[in-house]
């Protein structure tokens, strides 16, 4: 069973709406939780991180918040544009360095 | 300014044959990892090296290896070529060891079919 479990795997939005993205996860010891954005045929580009101590960090449009107790993160986009259609990923690292993925939702922002 | 770069972009091979998938970097970053995603699975980790002379085997590393023999290239070769192997493959790196907190810098990726 995948550590890290995303929700839901693909979505449709009309341009200007907002959405949640999330991701629960076992991974454990704790170290930091990221999202990563992933266009059509690139790399993950990093969008945040977050620590043990964090529960909500901003990046433009884009809010991530961390529940450490329940294990859960969730991805919040304001105003959706056409060029925020693309998979969104978490990645849950431990203390060792050991990073897991999940498999990503799929967003797409139509007009 | 600086990139980590993949080649080929795609690549048709046949089953049985050797390949190898090219990852450049111009960050001068120590740690370089491949990695290969999947319809519904998460990126997995084929093989990583933490510097020059060092590898170490991933969770999905069978039928791959790598060598690193300076800073800027991790290739990736394919001994023998299955079908499932067919993927698209990832390479990164990363400036320090916490790699959790820097983060990675991700290629662009190499999609790979076996026929």
């Amino acid at each position: 069973k995948n550590q890290v479990e995303q929700s839901p795997q693909s979505l449709i939005i009309l341009e200007g709406k907002n959405c949640t993205l999330q991701c629960n996860y076992t991974v454990s010891p704790f170290s930091n939780l990221r999202w990563y954005k992933q266009d059509t045929g690139r790399g993950p580009v990093s969008l945040t991180i977050m620590t043990f101590s964090e529960n909500t960090k901003s990046n433009g449009r884009y809010t991530a918040t961390l529940d450490a107790d329940t294990k859960q993160s969730s991805l919040h986009i304001t105003a959706s544009q056409l060029s925020d259609s693309a998979s969104y990923i978490c990645v849950v690292t431990d203390y060792n360095n050991d990073m897991r993925f999940g498999a990503g939702t799929r967003l797409t922002v139509k007009p | 300014d600086a990139e980590i770069t993949q080649s080929p972009r795609h690549k048709i091979t046949e089953t049985g044959r050797q390949v190898t998938l090219a990852c450049h970097q111009t960050w001068n970053h120590n740690n370089m990892f491949w990695y290969r995603q999947d319809l519904g699975h998460g990126l997995r980790l084929i093989h990583y090296s933490y510097g020059v002379h060092d590898t170490n085997k991933g969770e999905v590393s069978d039928g791959y290896s790598v060598s690193r023999s300076n800073t800027e290239d991790l290739p990736l070769t394919l001994e023998s070529a299955a079908s499932s192997q067919t993927s698209v493959y990832f390479c990164a790196s990363s400036e320090s060891l916490g790699t959790g907190l820097y983060g990675y810098t991700f290629g662009s990726g190499t999609r790979l079919t076996v026929v």
